[in-house]
């Protein structure tokens, strides 16, 4: 079965500066990969994913995605984050013709501080 | 095009009651996920369903049900409540295809609050 870690529980960050949020995934078979960001007292909106292809992604609201198989590892970067980023972010998997199932990080809580 | 519509936002019960939560999916899906949320255990897979038949579940006991309609409208189903199961329930529907199991789209959730 797959799994995904999120190494960083909250990420503090200031206005216009860059950020990383990173994840990691462990899977025997190849993987499909997503993140999500959820806004206080609402469900989980799609940011990016990855499917096949070009191994860095793009997604809404700026932000990106490098999917690196050899370190089993797909971060998240934006360079120049605003207020209205401060938010939960979810990493999660799901396995190529495996379970079939999405399994997800424990979130990093980014808060962008003025 | 409608998104994931649950019902209800908000519930407040007592320990010992049950508890029917209720989702749309957008048109056109026919798998519909459930999660739950909690501060302490982050997101946790409850079960899928998709064409009225339960594909996967997770490790939740079986106080904790589910089921599809053939209009891909599901419900869950709480019983016996706990002060434990207090959480935010998600809800999201997506395409499952062979060999794949695409991205799912999330209701806002119904926050359930046992007292």
């Amino acid at each position: 079965a797959q799994s995904v870690t999120q190494l960083d529980s909250q990420v503090p960050v200031f206005e216009e500066a860059p950020v990383e949020l990173r994840c990691n995934y462990s899977s025997s078979v190849s993987v499909y990969l997503f993140w999500y960001v959820q806004y206080p007292n609402q469900g989980l909106q799609l940011l990016l994913k990855y499917l096949s292809g070009s191994t860095l992604v793009k997604g809404i609201n700026g932000f990106e995605a490098e999917f690196n198989k050899s370190q089993t590892s797909f971060h998240l970067r934006k360079p120049s984050v605003h207020i209205s980023d401060t938010a939960e972010y979810f990493c999660a998997c799901s396995t190529q013709g495996g379970s079939e199932k999405l399994v997800f990080g424990k979130g990093t809580k980014l808060t962008v501080n003025p | 095009k409608a998104g994931v519509t649950q019902t209800p936002r908000y519930l407040i019960k007592t320990r010992g009651q049950q508890v029917t939560l209720s989702c749309s999916p957008i048109s056109g899906h026919r798998s519909v996920s459930w999660y739950q949320q909690t501060p302490g255990q982050g997101l946790q897979f409850l079960f899928e369903y998709f064409s009225e038949t339960q594909r996967n579940k997770g490790n939740f006991p079986g106080r904790f049900s589910g089921r599809q309609f053939s209009n891909s409208r599901s419900e869950m189903n709480v019983s016996t409540l706990e002060l434990g199961d207090s959480a935010l329930y998600l809800c999201a529907s997506g395409i499952r295809l062979a060999g794949y199991f695409g991205e799912l789209f999330f209701g806002e959730g119904s926050r359930l609050t046992v007292l």
